[in-house]
């Protein structure tokens, strides 16, 4: 069975401070993927990024960047400078080698105050 | 592209009444998926479809939930009866196998 912990339900920070979401997940499969969605207060599910089980290489996008360290099953994120436009609930999800179903964690509410 | 495409985006019914949620899913993308997002429960995938097909319906609730996908540009998902507890939002999501692009949602609320 698959499993996403996301263990803070809620962050809440002044802009441009540096934060990190945290996520750890659970699986037997040896090839699997992780992702992570923004959704804003609008609603909808906005895909950020994809990284596969073989490639543990820390990736940056502009004031993003993701940590994936396979020895402690984690796959965090980090928001560089945060500004007011990042507040949403992000998601951190999980699938096996085919990319079918998607198991999600709880998500973490990050809210940026001006 | 315009994306996964819902409809309605905003139902409200009353307990016992039937409610149909439509997709359109992105043009050549051969996965179509039904996801639930509650408050107790988050995100659950409901059912998924490969070139129309249903393949995993493990997530359905009950026998009340339907899903059905007639063609390749277009799924229902159905409850008949509805009951309060189906409040939620429910989205649909396509894949061409490798990303997921979610639609935009439609919220129901059952009275």
């Amino acid at each position: 069975a698959q499993k996403v912990t996301q263990a803070q339900t809620e962050i809440s920070v002044v802009e441009k401070e540096d934060v990190t979401l945290d996520c750890v997940y659970e699986t037997r499969d040896t090839t699997y993927y992780l992702f992570w969605y923004k959704q804003p207060p609008s609603g909808e599910l906005v895909f950020l990024i994809r990284r596969n089980s073989f490639d543990e290489q820390n990736e940056i996008s502009g004031r993003y960047s993701w940590n994936f360290q396979k020895s402690t099953s984690s796959f965090n994120f980090t928001i560089t400078a945060s500004q007011v436009v990042d507040s949403a609930v992000y998601f951190c999800a999980l699938s096996g080698p085919l990319i079918r179903r998607l198991t999600f964690g709880e998500g973490t509410q990050l809210t940026v105050n001006p | 592209d315009a994306g996964v495409i819902q409809s309605p985006r905003h139902e409200v019914t009353e307990m016992g009444q039937e409610v149909t949620l439509r997709c359109k899913p992105i043009s050549g993308h051969d996965y179509l998926f039904w996801y639930r997002q509650t408050m107790m429960r988050g995100l659950e995938l409901l059912i998924y479809f490969n070139n129309n097909v249903p393949i995993d319906d493990s997530g359905m609730p009950e026998d009340r939930f339907s899903a059905k996908m007639p063609n390749a540009s277009f799924s229902t998902l159905k409850i008949q009866p509805s009951e309060p507890r189906d409040s939620a939002v429910y989205f649909c999501a396509s894949s061409p196998g490798d990303f997921t692009f979610f639609g935009p949602g439609t919220r129901l609320t059952v009275l």
